[in-house]
């Protein structure tokens, strides 16, 4: 059973591009997270998304971020017109069931914003 | 608002040694879960261990154990016969039901060093 994908692993931006960060839950997995990690930090919680839908988006920011998780495909994190503030790394979390159930990590993508 | 704390930025241990990671957290929920999450230098978060509050019993797997005392509000990981794989950043986690979302709320990480 494949673990959670991520990609792109690594992606360089320049101030006012476009970032597209893909996600692929565990087979079985219908429960997608994102995290963001600032150097030196730990994890923050972005967003929480179920198939079609966002369910708790609390943690991201009000403007420039945005989440999906469409029925079929990868869940997608996406950063219009990047800041270097926006360098960090994005990681996906995935759970089968919502009642307090372990998440399982993908191994993140490491964005860097020139 | 549900916090964590790790008040140990770093740590270090030799080989074989034993070393216990410190986490406090700060709660009104009754019902909730605690993890520890390794990052080894590949960045990969890994589960170590999760804790049911519900469960008087400590958590243990292999050579990782906690030390959960919840009227304390505390979640020590022991790691015994450390080993030089062991190195990473650990991480506190806790987890509780919110409206439906079940997001993970991080310490800022306690960086273990195992000498060899």
């Amino acid at each position: 059973n494949a673990g959670v994908m991520q990609n792109p692993r690594h992606l360089v931006r320049r101030r006012g591009q476009e970032a597209r960060l893909r996600c692929s839950p565990m087979k079985g997995h219908s429960h997608v997270y994102w995290y963001r990690q600032l150097p030196e930090e730990g994890l923050k919680f972005m967003v929480y998304l179920q198939k079609e839908n966002i369910i708790d988006e609390s943690g991201m920011p009000k403007e420039r971020f945005s989440a999906e998780f469409p029925k079929e495909g990868p869940s997608i994190l996406r950063i219009q017109q990047v800041v270097r503030g926006d360098s960090a790394a994005y990681f996906c979390a995935s759970s089968p069931t919502v009642y307090l159930d372990t998440q399982y990590f993908g191994p993140g993508t490491r964005l860097t914003v020139l | 608002a549900q916090t964590v704390t790790q008040s140990q930025p770093e740590m270090s241990v030799q080989e074989a040694e034993t070393v216990t990671l410190s986490c406090t957290y700060d709660t009104s929920e009754s019902n909730y879960y605690l993890f520890w999450y390794k990052q080894p230098p590949s960045r990969q978060m890994i589960l170590v261990i999760r804790q049911e509050a519900y469960k008087q019993q400590n958590a243990t797997e292999n050579r990782f154990s906690v030390n959960f005392q919840k009227a304390a509000k505390s979640f020590s990981l022991k790691i015994s016969d450390s080993q030089l794989g062991d190195t990473a950043m650990y991480f506190c986690a806790f987890m509780t039901p919110q409206g439906g979302s079940e997001k993970l709320v991080f310490g800022k990480g306690t960086k273990l060093t195992v000498n060899p």
